[in-house]
């Protein structure tokens, strides 16, 4: 199956810092999706980005599909960032296989 | 109501015991899918349905039982489960392409947090 890969693992920051998270894939894919998993346990939707760049607020995205990776960029971090970001990708294009990443953990200090 | 709704949010439940997971979807979607989050370990996906069917498992064991009365409703009836078998579990869906959907964006419910004693 496709492998796919997140890095840094953990990234820890100081509130106002800049950050880039990324998510290699070992195929070609047509869906891809970023999340942030809260303390609770939620996964909550930041971008479905098979393709192209995408921004919402502090956030953006980037999907390279024809070199395989993926960038998400935090600006101007706040603690409420704090949390593990996935990646997942599917190389159907529907999310009935959709693999997960092992996650990047973020800590943002105040 | 949110997108995707998940109840319990907590159980705890001893391994001779029977209960059930329930998830709701209020988005329209075709496919609902279960999956595991155990501690320091990638999302696995379980089960997936698609109209009602189900159209993957992914080497689960028996004592995970799914059921799919409608495309809104998703259950993952549980029985003499295993101690290893503690994990979050996530209930995720999606509108799937075969109906010409360009959108397969999948959404997520809370989780239930299982403890199995």
């Amino acid at each position: 199956g496709i492998q796919v890969e997140q890095s840094p693992p953990d990234l820890i920051l100081q509130e106002g810092a800049n950050s880039t998270l990324r998510c290699n894939f070992s195929d070609s894919v047509n869906n891809l999706q970023w999340f942030h998993q809260n303390p609770w346990g939620q996964l909550i939707n930041l971008f479905y980005i098979p393709s192209g760049t995408k921004q919402n607020g502090r956030l953006s995205a980037t999907t390279v599909a024809t070199e395989r990776y993926s960038l998400l960029y935090i600006s101007s971090s706040q603690t409420t960032d704090s949390g593990v970001y996935f990646c997942a990708v599917d190389p159907s294009g529907s999310a009935r296989q959709l693999t997960f990443g092992s996650g990047t953990q973020l800590t943002v200090l105040p | 109501e949110t997108g995707v709704t998940q109840t319990p949010r907590h159980l705890v439940m001893g391994m001779t015991n029977k209960k059930s997971l329930k998830c709701e979807q209020h988005l329209g979607h075709n496919a609902m899918y279960w999956y595991k989050q155990s501690a320091k370990k990638p999302l696995e996906l379980m089960f997936v349905y698609n109209f009602k069917e189900q159209t993957e498992n992914n080497s689960v064991p028996s004592r995970f039982s799914p059921e799919c009365p409608n495309s809104s409703h998703l259950f993952l009836h549980l029985h003499t489960l295993q101690p290893e078998d503690s994990a979050l579990y996530l209930c995720a869906s999606s509108q799937d392409p075969g109906q010409g959907a360009r959108n397969t964006e999948a959404f997520f419910g809370q989780g239930t947090r299982l403890t199995v004693v």
